[in-house]
């Protein structure tokens, strides 16, 4: 049963460290993306690769965030440093390539909790 | 600027009853509609997406229905149930775009036993 998978699944920090969320897409999806989820904001577009090439990267803070794809099976963000403001629920989803219209399929998510 | 627009933002519906979901959106260009459910801890999942090209689409207790000219579309839950209960997004892509969805600001539904 292919999935994609997150680490860690929580984090709390302090006010002004790093911290670096990873992302496994599933195997053979070539589309990954990063969200953001708040009870504010709902869900946000950070960023997203395809063929591990950053193509839209506009709803990511360039200050602190940092999102990279260092090979197709790994996927990462970066916060550094890290606020209060970036408390909120990270997730990875990953897509199939080759049809017009395609599913994302979403990672369990990264509950950071800044302090 | 939100391109797609849910509302309600929460509904409480009795067991056995109707749940409806909607959804606007402004871009013209879109032509794939899909529907999340998120249950809590978990990541959205696709429960059902239509196109254009159809008015509507059934799966199950879960409708899509489509307005073009309106440029709305809906999620009706029939027979809800309490395991139903759950956050739903709508979003929406535009084909040549690849997978790249915008999503609507969700909507926590509440099945009553």
């Amino acid at each position: 049963d292919a999935r994609v998978t997150q680490t860690p699944r929580d984090k709390v920090t302090e006010m002004g460290q790093e911290v670096t969320m990873r992302c496994q897409p599933i195997l053979g999806h070539n589309t990954v993306f990063w969200y953001r989820q708040t009870m504010m904001q709902g869900l946000e577009l950070l960023a997203y690769f395809r063929n591990r090439a950053p193509l839209d990267d506009s709803g990511m803070p360039k200050d602190r965030f940092s999102a990279e794809m260092p090979d197709a099976t790994l996927a990462t963000l970066k916060i550094q440093p890290s606020e209060p403001r970036d408390s909120a629920v990270y997730f990875c989803a990953s897509g199939p390539t080759g049809a017009k219209y395609n599913e994302q399929f979403f990672g369990p998510g990264t509950r950071l909790t800044v302090l | 600027q939100q391109q797609v627009k849910q509302s309600p933002q929460s509904l409480i519906v009795q067991k056995e009853g109707i749940s409806i979901i909607n959804c606007a959106y402004e871009n013209t260009a879109f032509d794939y509609f899909p529907w999340y459910q998120q249950f809590p801890g978990k990541g959205p999942a696709l429960l059902i997406a239509i196109r254009p090209d159809v008015s509507e689409k059934k799966e199950g207790r879960f409708t899509i229905s489509f307005n073009k000219s309106a440029k709305q579309f809906s999620l009706h839950i029939m027979d809800s149930q309490p395991g139903d209960s759950a956050t739903y997004f709508c979003a929406a892509s535009v084909g040549n775009a690849g997978n790249m969805l915008t999503f609507g600001g969700g909507t926590r539904l509440m099945v009553k036993p």
